[in-house]
């Protein structure tokens, strides 16, 4: 049963802080994502990775940054938060980059005050 | 501009009664479709999907049905059941290796008792 974990669920945080949202898959799978999700937006493709140390951007990187040192783990990076990013952030895997089956982690919901 | 589109925010459906969601794309590159369904504070979790070398694809009580000439794409529920009522989202992808999933903006699917 693949198995898709968020470091954190909610998290309250202020107006220019740096902000580090984990994401832990125990697949092996290669191709990491993060997506944001807003009412009436959907799901929009923040980053993805298709392998360690690699990254792509997707329609909606301005102001996020990312990190793959190991394979299990995706790290999403606000540098410096502000009010319009708050939102639900949700992390998925796949095997690899013909693998068409994304798996989603539980989602963390986060606050910019 | 959206490659993927679903026009309905919301649909009301009786107990017991077909729920059908569409979909529709633009994108002629787009060789693989999913449904993922989504509640409120859980990740998405895949529900079905279709090849386009298909027209058809069922399982249990939910089908997707694709047009490629028309570039639509349905999803029925038959019959629908309370435990239905979330928010369902449609996912596209290309035929080509480091390409991500394309969502929808989701239907948020409501099925009264």
């Amino acid at each position: 049963d693949v198995k898709v974990t968020q470091s954190s669920r909610y998290l309250v945080k202020r107006t220019g802080e740096k902000v580090f949202l984990e994401c832990v898959q125990d697949m092996d799978h290669e191709n990491m994502f993060w997506y944001r999700q807003d009412p009436g937006l959907g799901l929009r493709l923040i980053y993805f990775s298709y392998d360690v140390k690699m990254k792509e951007k997707g329609d909606i990187p301005e102001g996020y940054s990312v990190s793959r040192e190991k394979k299990e783990r995706f790290s999403l990076i606000l540098e410096s938060a502000s009010t319009n990013q708050t939102s639900m952030y949700l992390c998925a895997s796949s095997i690899s980059s013909t693998s068409r089956t994304q798996y989603f982690g539980p989602g963390t919901r986060l606050l910019v005050l | 501009d959206q490659q993927v589109k679903q026009n309905s925010p919301s649909l009301s459906v009786q107990e017991g009664r077909i729920s059908i969601l569409n979909c529709d794309y633009t994108n002629s590159m787009f060789d693989y479709f999913l449904w993922y369904k989504k509640y409120p504070a859980e990740g998405p979790t895949f529900l079905i999907s279709i090849s386009s070398i298909k027209d058809k694809n069922e399982d249990g009580r939910f089908t997707v049905f694709l047009n490629k000439s028309a570039k639509h794409l349905s999803l029925h529920i038959v019959p629908s059941q309370p435990g239905d009522s979330a928010v369902y989202f449609c996912a596209a992808k290309a035929n080509q290796a480091g390409t991500a999933l394309i969502f929808g903006k989701g239907t948020t699917l409501s099925v009264s008792s």
